[in-house]
């Protein structure tokens, strides 16, 4: 059974950066590239950006450059995003999805990141 | 970025009606087109891909039709379990965006 185990909730202060997990299971994780996406509270869906673990290649969305930071461990199959400089803005829920041609075919439960003092 | 306009923002239907959303791109995505539903509080789930593509263990009820720029999912029959958010997603260009969501009630 694939799934995605993503770390747990978090509160960090404006300033600060949070490192968010997606341990992958129930698949070869080289096999496939991981999305990641941001739901803002009552918005809808952002990509992020994208990892091929096979070959430690990203590609983001202008609009999170500087802002995520994509990698992956395959010793451990898991694959991280760190979020820095946060704001209020980056108050949302993330999720790491398994990219298979063009689709997300598995989700993991998300991470709600709440930004405050 | 390609734009994918979703509509209506939100739909009630009575159960076993039958329901469309539809998804207009900004420029031709070559079908390279996605359906997801959430249900409150939980992940996405994909329900169609490659425009008309029912992914494994998705009901029959659910199917995707469209070409170029025009794309819409419809619900054959809605039942109980499909109150939800659905949100469309075009993988042709990137950066992949989405559309706004439709919100789906029981009626």
């Amino acid at each position: 059974e694939v799934k995605l185990q993503q770390s747990g909730d978090e509160l960090v202060r404006p300033g600060a950066s949070v490192k968010i997990s997606c341990k992958a299971s129930g698949y070869t994780f080289t096999n496939y590239a991981m999305y990641w996406v941001k739901q803002s509270p009552g918005q809808g869906l952002e990509w992020i950006g994208t990892i091929i673990p096979l070959i430690d290649t990203t590609s983001y969305n202008q609009k999170f450059k500087g802002k995520a930071t994509l990698t992956a461990d395959k010793s451990s199959n898991t694959a991280y995003m760190e979020l820095s400089r946060l704001t209020s803005e980056d108050s949302a829920v993330y999720y790491c999805a398994r990219r298979d041609v063009g689709k997300a075919d598995y989700w993991g439960q998300g991470v709600m990141v709440t930004v405050s003092s | 970025d390609i734009q994918m306009t979703q509509s209506p923002a939100s739909l009630s239907a009575s159960l076993g009606e039958t329901v469309s959303i539809e998804c207009l791109a900004s420029e031709g995505i070559s079908n390279d087109l996605a359906w997801y539903q959430q249900k409150s509080g939980k992940s996405p789930q994909l329900l169609i891909y490659a425009a008309s593509r029912l992914q494994d263990g998705v009901p029959s009820r659910f199917s995707g039709s469209g070409s170029g720029t025009r794309y819409s999912l419809k619900i054959s029959g809605m039942q109980p379990e499909d109150e939800a958010d659905y949100f469309c997603q075009q993988s042709y260009k990137y950066p992949l965006t989405f559309g706004s969501g439709t919100k789906l009630e029981i009626k």
